[in-house]
């Protein structure tokens, strides 16, 4: 099974800042890798597919990048309704999330 | 617009079964697989199923293996989650969820349905 982590577990950060979110694959996933934004008590929403595309709607603050087993998601400017958990999630074999960043102002 | 609507949650005593259904539509269900994914409380996101389009290919993770059966019915446009020998470890938000295509993930989701295992 491909394990996927996180880092942080958990940010504050003022608005306007940079913000940065690590995700590790056990292995190589390729860019095989999502990024969803979960709001408190709201179904998760694809933000990013394939590593660094950005789905359509979502606002170019964010922004994802890496391939292999090292990921990087940033918001270049946090706002305050970004205010969420963030899960990477690889689809190399069957589907694994992280464990999540909760990202607080 | 796409809408994915589940139902069937509730409370269940354990070893007992309960089957969650999603009714899709804005979009050709047909054309693409389909998700379950569940969230315990306060806990973050685990899959736990995916059929494809047809429903030829189904794959499960390990944890419901046996026990949880997907399914769907194109002519309804409606996903299903047998889930038998129910236990307390499975209590959680079940989400179903579109996949964006030859299985790299969901793109939209439900609002979910619990399903709680008490005794």
């Amino acid at each position: 099974d491909i394990q996927m982590t996180q880092s942080p577990s958990s940010l504050s950060a003022s608005v306007g800042d940079r913000v940065t979110i690590i995700c590790q694959a056990s292995q190589d996933i390729s860019n095989y890798l999502n990024w969803f934004q979960q709001k408190p008590g709201k179904a998760p929403k694809l933000l990013i597919y394939d590593a660094s595309n950005l789905e359509t709607g979502v606002p170019s603050r964010f922004s994802g990048s890496g391939s292999g087993t090292n990921f990087t998601f940033t918001i270049s400017s946090l706002q305050p309704e970004d205010i969420a958990t963030y899960y990477c999630q690889q689809y190399v074999h069957l589907l694994t999330f992280g464990p999540g960043t909760k990202v607080d102002i | 617009q796409v809408q994915l609507v589940e139902s069937g949650g509730g409370v269940v005593q354990p070893g007992r079964s309960l089957r969650l259904s999603c009714a899709a539509s804005g979009f050709t269900f047909s054309n693409y697989g389909m998700h379950w994914v569940r969230q315990a409380p306060g806990k973050g996101l685990e899959w736990v199923a995916l059929t494809y389009y047809d429903g030829g290919n189904k794959y499960y993770a390990e944890s419901v293996k046996g026990r949880f059966t997907i399914s769907r019915d194109n002519s309804k446009n409606t996903l299903y989650l047998q889930m038998n020998s129910l236990r307390a470890e499975d209590t959680a938000l079940y989400y179903c969820a579109k996949d964006r295509g030859l299985a790299a993930g969901p793109d939209y989701w439900g609002q979910g349905t619990l399903v709680t295992v008490s005794s």
